[in-house]
Formats: C-alpha cells, sequence, structure tokens
C-alpha cells in the first residue's frame, strides 16, 4: 500500500543546529507540504512543491527550507534551530482528487 | 483570504450524546473544498470527509453527518450517538485546490462515560 512516511519521530536539538527533518511518499505525488502543528493554531503551512525542482513558501517558512530532487522526498531543513520552532511537523502528499494524506509527523525540541 | 473560524475551543459531552462541531470559513473563490480531519490522541490525521463548492448535499456515514450551507459558509459536523472513541481534536480546512490547505485551530471533543 503507498503510504507517507516521516522521520525522525521524535527529535530533540539545541539551539543554533542545522535540522533536517525527512518525508517520503509512495502515491506518486507531486504535491508535497509541510505544515507545523502548535497549540491554538491548527496546522499551518511552511512549504509546498509542486514537483521536482519546484519550492514555494507557505505562510510561515521564515527560518525553514526545502529542496525537491525527485518525486517520493520533500526533506524540510531548519538552517539554525530556535526555540520558537519547538512544534509538531506534519509533511503531506496530495493526490489529483484534492485529498491530503499526512504523515504521522515529527515531535522536534529545541532547547 | 481563506480563514477557517472553528469557534468551538473544546467541547465535553457524555456518551449517547449528539455532538455538532462547528466550521465556519471565508474565500472569494467559486470553487473550493471542505475537509474535516480527526486527530485522536495517538497523534495522526485522520482524513474523514471532502466536499467541494458545487455539491451542497449533506452526508451521512454511520454516526457521522455533514451539513455543508453556502449561504452560511458553514460546513458542521455532528456526531450521533456519541462515543469515547470519538474523543479527538477535529480540525476542519478549507482548500482552494491549488495551493495549500487553510485550517481552523481545531475543537477538542471529550466523551465521558
Amino acid at each position: 500500500d503507498a503510504e507517507i512516511t516521516q522521520s525522525p519521530r521524535h527529535k530533540i536539538t539545541e539551539t543554533g543546529r542545522q535540522v533536517t527533518l525527512a518525508c517520503h511518499q509512495t502515491w506518486n505525488h507531486n504535491n508535497m507540504f509541510w505544515y507545523r502543528q502548535d497549540l491554538g493554531h491548527g496546522l499551518r503551512l511552511i512549504h509546498y512543491s509542486y514537483g521536482v525542482q519546484d519550492t514555494n513558501k507557505g505562510e510561515v517558512s521564515d527560518g525553514y527550507s526545502v529542496s525537491r530532487s525527485n518525486t517520493e522526498d520533500l526533506p524540510l531543513t531548519l538552517e539554525s534551530a530556535a526555540s520558537s520552532q519547538t512544534s509538531v511537523y506534519f509533511c503531506a502528499s496530495r493526490g489529483l482528487d484534492n485529498e491530503q494524506f499526512f504523515g504521522p509527523g515529527t515531535r522536534l525540541t529545541v532547547l | 483570504a481563506q480563514k477557517v473560524t472553528q469557534a468551538q475551543t473544546e467541547i465535553s459531552v457524555v456518551e449517547k450524546e449528539d455532538v455538532t462541531l462547528d466550521c465556519v470559513y471565508e474565500t472569494r473563490d467559486t470553487t473550493y473544498y471542505l475537509f474535516w480531519y480527526k486527530q485522536p490522541p495517538s497523534g495522526e490525521l485522520v482524513f474523514l470527509i471532502r466536499r467541494n463548492s458545487f455539491d451542497e448535499q449533506n452526508e451521512i456515514s454511520g454516526r457521522y453527518s455533514w451539513n455543508f450551507q453556502k449561504s452560511t459558509s458553514s460546513f458542521n459536523f455532528t456526531i450521533t450517538a456519541s462515543q469515547v472513541v470519538d474523543s479527538a481534536v477535529y480540525f476542519c480546512a478549507l482548500s482552494d485546490g491549488r495551493n495549500d490547505m487553510r485550517f481552523g485551530a481545531g475543537t477538542r471533543l471529550t466523551v465521558k462515560p
């Protein structure tokens, strides 16, 4: 069965360190998204991609970057982690019928 | 700009009660999609339903039903005869089908035995 996975599931890091969160989907979807979930805000869009070599900024993109070198993967990088980036991160991919499938989430703590 | 409002932050009911979760949206698009997701305590996001803006038919799936009303820009979700397993955070979301999906802040439902 097709799926979307994220790794690691939990990560603790220190302020100032670079962190990369992985997202891999086997749906063969062109559209992929990264969200962060914080209490009281629901999910907010960080970055998204419509295909290989395409990346776009979302609502809360400052301090984050993504790259898309193939269809299956969209890694999210925190250039210099800050305590404000402590959150739960969800990756998603979207099919032609506009339904978004979400990964299991990565809980990131920045100390 | 697109916006989704879930005014109910938390709802608590006793098992077997019916409960309605409200969702009000704002968009200038004529074509859009509305969604409900469930997030149980385990943390994953579970897709419940998708509705496009041209289909105002209400939908029923077991104990779940959805009432889509364009006139009031609402897409409310009702659970009939609630069960403890329904305890979760429920998110309403809006998509224009192009860019992103805008989520409401979520409603935490607690169903007590």
